[in-house]
C-alpha cells in the first residue's frame, strides 16, 4: 500500500540512550516532517523537509537531530534520550501544499 | 504562542445528532484550514478543508465553516455516527509556506 511507513512502532528507551526513528514515503513527494503528539498539546512541528537536502527547525527542535537521506526517507534522531521526549511520533509527506498523509505513530517511552 | 487552539478538549453526543467542533486562530496570515480526523494508534487523516475565499465547504455529513473577521472555524457532522467518534485536529496554513499549525485536537465521542 502507498503511504508513509514508520519504524518501529513503540520503543522503550533509557534516559541518555539514542535511537533513531525512521521513515519512508513512497508517494514521490517532495515534503517529509517530523511532528509529536503530547496530551493537550496537539501535533507539535519538530523538523522539516521542504525538499531533498534541505531540512529546517519546526516549534520544538530541541534534542533532536534529522536527516533526509534521500527523497523516500527522513529520520529523526534522539541523541540523548530524555523523560521529555516520551510522546507519540507522527511523520508526514505532501507534495502540494495541502496534502499531508502521516504514518501511523511511533510511541516512544522514556525512563 | 498557540495560534490554532481547540479550547474544548472533548465533546459527546448522541447518535443521529449533529457534532460541532470548533477552531480559533490568531495567524491573519493563515488562508487554508484543514480537519484532520485521528483513531487511536493511527495516524491523522485529511477530512476537509476550505480556503479563506470561502465561508462554507460541504462533503456528505462533513461541513466546515469559516468566519474570517472572528477568526474562527467549525466541523459540522450531520448526522453523526459511532464511528466518528475519534480526536479531531484543526489545522491551518499560511500563504508564506507549505507547514500546517495544528491546534490541540478534540475527542469526539458519538454514543449509540
Amino acid at each position: 500500500n502507498a503511504g508513509v511507513t514508520q519504524t518501529p512502532k513503540f520503543q522503550v528507551l533509557k534516559t541518555g540512550q539514542s535511537m533513531t526513528l525512521q521513515c519512508a514515503q513512497d508517494m514521490n513527494h517532495n515534503s517529509m516532517y517530523w511532528y509529536r503528539q503530547d496530551p493537550g498539546m496537539g501535533l507539535r512541528l519538530i523538523y522539516y523537509s521542504a525538499s531533498e537536502g534541505t531540512t529546517d527547525k519546526g516549534e520544538v527542535p530541541n534534542g533532536y537531530n534529522v536527516s533526509r537521506l534521500n527523497k523516500r526517507e527522513f529520520s529523526l534522531r534522539l541523541e540523548s534520550a530524555a523523560p521529555s521526549q516520551t510522546s507519540v511520533y507522527f511523520c508526514a509527506s505532501s507534495e502540494v501544499r495541502y496534502g499531508y498523509t502521516f504514518g501511523s505513530g511511533t510511541r516512544l517511552t522514556v525512563v | 504562542d498557540q495560534q490554532v487552539k481547540q479550547n474544548s478538549p472533548s465533546l459527546s453526543v448522541q447518535e443521529g445528532r449533529i457534532s460541532i467542533l470548533n477552531c480559533d486562530y490568531t495567524n491573519s496570515m493563515f488562508d487554508y484550514f484543514l480537519w484532520y480526523k485521528k483513531y487511536p494508534a493511527e495516524g491523522p487523516t485529511f477530512l476537509i478543508s476550505i480556503s479563506s475565499i470561502k465561508d462554507k465547504n460541504e462533503d456528505g455529513r462533513f461541513t466546515v465553516f469559516l468566519n474570517k473577521s472572528a477568526k474562527h472555524l467549525s466541523l459540522h457532522i450531520v448526522p453523526s455516527q459511532p464511528g466518528d467518534s475519534a480526536v479531531y485536529f484543526c489545522a491551518a496554513s499560511a500563504r508564506s509556506g507549505s507547514r500546517l499549525t495544528f491546534g490541540e485536537g478534540t475527542q469526539l465521542t458519538v454514543n449509540p
